[in-house]
């Protein structure tokens, strides 16, 4: 069963520009992951944010949680081509303490344009 | 360099065939686990394994058989009785117990037909 559900499902933007990604999910959690998926390639993980903090930064990346609304943000300020890739939100809920296991979003895909 | 393997990258069967994909890593991570994606998909759990020896079911188990005799590889065969089996297998690994982050290889991609 997929918890998290990205908005948009796709995203074009000009380089420069920032790009923001939303996440939303539906019990709750442990703690909420973001990774990035090239093309046909494997996840690498970008930021781990968990369920008491707010906000968190990596470099060009701002991550954001709210878990009164069961959601969070993934900000990339400053864009560039080689950010073009499918972001995933993933969730460890709770309620499966240290047996739970990721449960991933459908993903947004972004195009940033040179 | 450590890291996770899967091999082979692209992989074809004809229909009626079982086929192992392999997966390796030399971080001495205590979990590894399976997934499977689709086009335009999120990643769905095949299998997980937290400890050597021991293995559980994911979400879509059905057709699909692993096994964990060394902690350093955790291979998934596809059997013959996986419905629609072609879709990219990704697998992951994860440092001892918790919910932090998990590791993943570059993922092969089975195709059947």
């Amino acid at each position: 069963s997929q918890q998290g559900e990205e908005d948009p499902q796709a995203l074009s933007i000009q380089e420069g520009e920032n790009a923001t990604m939303n996440c939303s999910y539906k019990t709750s959690i442990n703690n909420l992951q973001w990774y990035r998926q090239n093309s046909g390639r494997g996840l690498v993980h970008l930021i781990l944010i968990r369920s008491n903090e707010r906000e968190k930064h990596s470099g060009r990346l701002r991550v954001t949680l709210d878990t009164s609304k069961k959601s969070s943000s993934l900000l990339i300020t400053a864009s560039r081509a080689a950010d073009t890739a499918s972001y995933f939100c993933a969730t460890y809920p709770s309620y499966g303490g240290s047996q739970g296991n990721l449960i991933f979003g459908k993903g947004t895909k972004l195009s940033v344009k040179p | 360099d450590g890291g996770i393997t899967q091999s082979p990258k692209y992989l074809f069967r004809k229909e009626g065939q079982n086929v192992t994909l392999s997966c390796e890593q030399n971080l001495n991570h205590d979990a590894m686990y399976w997934y499977r994606q689709d086009p335009g998909q999120g990643l769905r759990l095949i299998y997980y394994s937290q400890i050597v020896n021991d293995f559980q079911k994911g979400d879509i188990a059905e057709g699909y058989s692993v096994s964990r005799e060394k902690k350093e590889s955790f291979p998934l065969t596809v059997t013959s009785a996986q419905k629609n089996p072609t879709a990219f297998y990704l697998c992951a690994s994860r440092k001892g117990q918790g919910s932090g982050e998990q590791y993943f290889g570059p993922g092969t991609r089975l195709t059947v037909t």
